[in-house]
C-alpha cells in the first residue's frame, strides 16, 4: 500500500491564483482530512469526509473548498490564494466505525507558498 | 472546549539521557482518545501511539513509554536513552466528541546532541 499520497509536494501561487491540491489513499480509509500546519504551530482542520460525498467544516474553513466524489480521492481547492494560505498542508485518513475512533494517517505534506 | 497543552517548546538533552514530553488536556468528554505523533525534520507525521480514555495502562515499546493519568489529566512520553535519530517535533493530539473535533498541541520540538 503506497498509503496516503498527496501532489504537489511544493508550490508557489500568486495572489490570486487558484490551484488544487490533491490527496488520494489506498488504504479503503472512509474518512478523509485536511490541515494545516503554520510555522511553529500545531496542525488545524481545514475539512473533513466521512465518506464519499459528504463533507463538512473543520476549524478553520475561510478560503478552501473540498469535494468526496470517491472514497480514495479528497482533493482541497483553493479559489484566490492569499498570503495567508502560506502553509503546509497535510491530508490524512483513517478507518472510524460509529463506535470508534481510529488512528489518522497522515501524507507527506504540500509545502504551499503565496507571494 | 478541547485544548491540548504542550507547554515544553524546546527541549535539548544529550545522547543517551532520558527526557519525558509534557501533555496536558482538557475536555469535557468522557469518550475520547490521545495520540503522539512524531514529525523529524523531513516533515511526515508519524503515528507513535494512540490511548483510549478508558484505557489507563501505561504503554511502552521499546525505549518510547507513555503514561496517561486521567486524574491528572495528562498523557506524558518518555524516551529513554535518547538517540540523535530521536530528534523531532513530537505531537500530542486530542480526538473527542466527533470527528471534526482534533485538536493539536504545538508541538515539543526535541533536539538531542551527540
Amino acid at each position: 500500500n503506497a498509503g496516503v499520497t498527496q501532489t504537489p509536494k511544493f508550490r508557489i501561487l500568486k495572489i490570486g491564483q487558484s490551484m488544487t491540491l490533491q490527496c488520494t489513499q489506498d488504504m479503503n480509509h472512509n474518512y478523509m482530512y485536511w490541515y494545516r500546519q503554520d510555522p511553529g504551530m500545531g496542525l488545524k482542520l481545514i475539512y473533513y469526509s466521512v465518506g464519499a460525498g459528504i463533507t463538512d467544516k473543520g476549524e478553520v474553513p475561510n478560503g478552501y473548498n473540498v469535494s468526496r466524489s470517491t472514497t480514495e480521492d479528497f482533493p482541497l481547492r483553493l479559489e484566490l490564494a492569499a498570503p495567508s494560505q502560506t502553509s503546509v498542508y497535510f491530508c490524512a485518513s483513517s478507518y472510524s466505525q460509529p463506535t470508534g475512533m481510529e488512528t489518522q494517517y497522515f501524507g507527506p505534506g504540500t509545502r504551499l507558498l503565496v507571494l | 472546549a478541547q485544548k491540548v497543552t504542550q507547554a515544553q517548546t524546546e527541549i535539548s538533552v544529550v545522547e543517551k539521557e532520558d527526557v519525558t514530553l509534557d501533555c496536558v488536556y482538557e475536555t469535557r468528554d468522557t469518550t475520547y482518545y490521545l495520540f503522539w505523533y512524531k514529525q523529524p525534520p523531513s516533515g511526515e507525521l508519524v503515528f507513535l501511539i494512540r490511548r483510549n480514555s478508558f484505557d489507563e495502562q501505561n504503554e511502552i515499546s521499546g525505549r518510547y513509554s507513555w503514561n496517561f493519568q486521567k486524574s491528572t489529566s495528562s498523557f506524558n512520553f518518555t524516551i529513554t536513552a535518547s538517540q540523535v535519530v530521536d530528534s523531532a517535533v513530537y505531537f500530542c493530539a486530542l480526538l473527542s466528541g466527533g470527528y471534526q473535533k482534533v485538536t493539536f498541541g504545538i508541538g515539543t520540538k526535541l533536539q538531542v546532541i551527540p
